[in-house]
């Protein structure tokens, strides 16, 4: 059972590069999330899609779009690279009202020069 | 909004010391507490969750949490540790009946077990 997979795992771009990252579940839950995670700053969301067809802001959306495409996946994009998006990206999906149970991908370590 | 604080951002132990990693939460109404782990390398996973009822609650690994609601505290604790329990611990709050969205994570207590 795959959980919560993403790709790439590892990635580095340039600056103004633009690239996406691709997740997906199969554990047929509704919601899914993007994370990001930086040293001593915990995780913070990006991102999330409470249902296919719906996507919203969490609390860092700049610099970076969604998109649901189905169920079971949802992508996250960088327009324009910056080494500030240098980061571990993770992708979690759950029950709607699940209230915080959360299943988490392993994570895209991203640099950007 | 809710926040939360994890006191300790690197803790230190020998095997089979007692662990107690602190975490207090700031939200007006109730709530729900989770600790995830992430062990080296690897993704999070929720290792124990609140949600109502008893305060003491047990979680996978031997770890078990007390939510103290005039602390506003969710206290992680351990007995005896292990050399695999070296890993980051993240605690976690959501207004009950919330949608996961509103998950708000603390920074983090990195925890290195010396054998």
């Amino acid at each position: 059972n795959a959980g919560v997979t993403q790709t790439p795992k590892f990635q580095v771009l340039k600056t103004g590069q633009s690239m996406t990252l691709q997740c997906a579940q199969d554990m047929n839950h509704n919601s899914m999330y993007w994370y990001r995670q930086d040293p001593g700053m915990g995780l913070r969301l990006i991102y999330y899609s409470a249902s296919e067809g719906t996507t919203d802001k969490g609390e860092v959306p700049n610099g970076y779009n969604v998109s649901r495409l189905n169920k079971r996946e949802f992508s996250l994009r960088l327009e324009s690279a910056a080494p500030s998006q240098t980061s571990v990206y993770f992708c979690a999906s759950s029950e709607w009202g699940a209230s915080g149970e959360l299943f988490f991908g392993e994570g895209s370590r991203l640099t950007v020069l | 909004a809710q926040s939360v604080s994890q006191h300790n951002h690197h803790v230190i132990l020998s095997e089979a010391a007692s662990l107690e990693l602190g975490c207090n939460y700031s939200y007006g109404g109730t709530v729900n507490l989770f600790w995830y782990v992430q062990y080296p390398g690897q993704h999070l996973q929720l290792l124990l969750k609140y949600f109502s009822g008893d305060p003491l609650v047990k979680g996978i690994k031997g770890f078990e949490a007390e939510f103290i609601k005039s602390k506003f505290s969710f206290n992680l604790r351990k007995p005896s540790v292990q050399w695999s329990d070296t890993a980051e611990y993240f605690c976690a709050v959501t207004p009950s009946g919330a949608g996961s969205y509103q998950l708000t994570f603390g920074k983090g207590t990195k925890l290195s077990v010396i054998p």
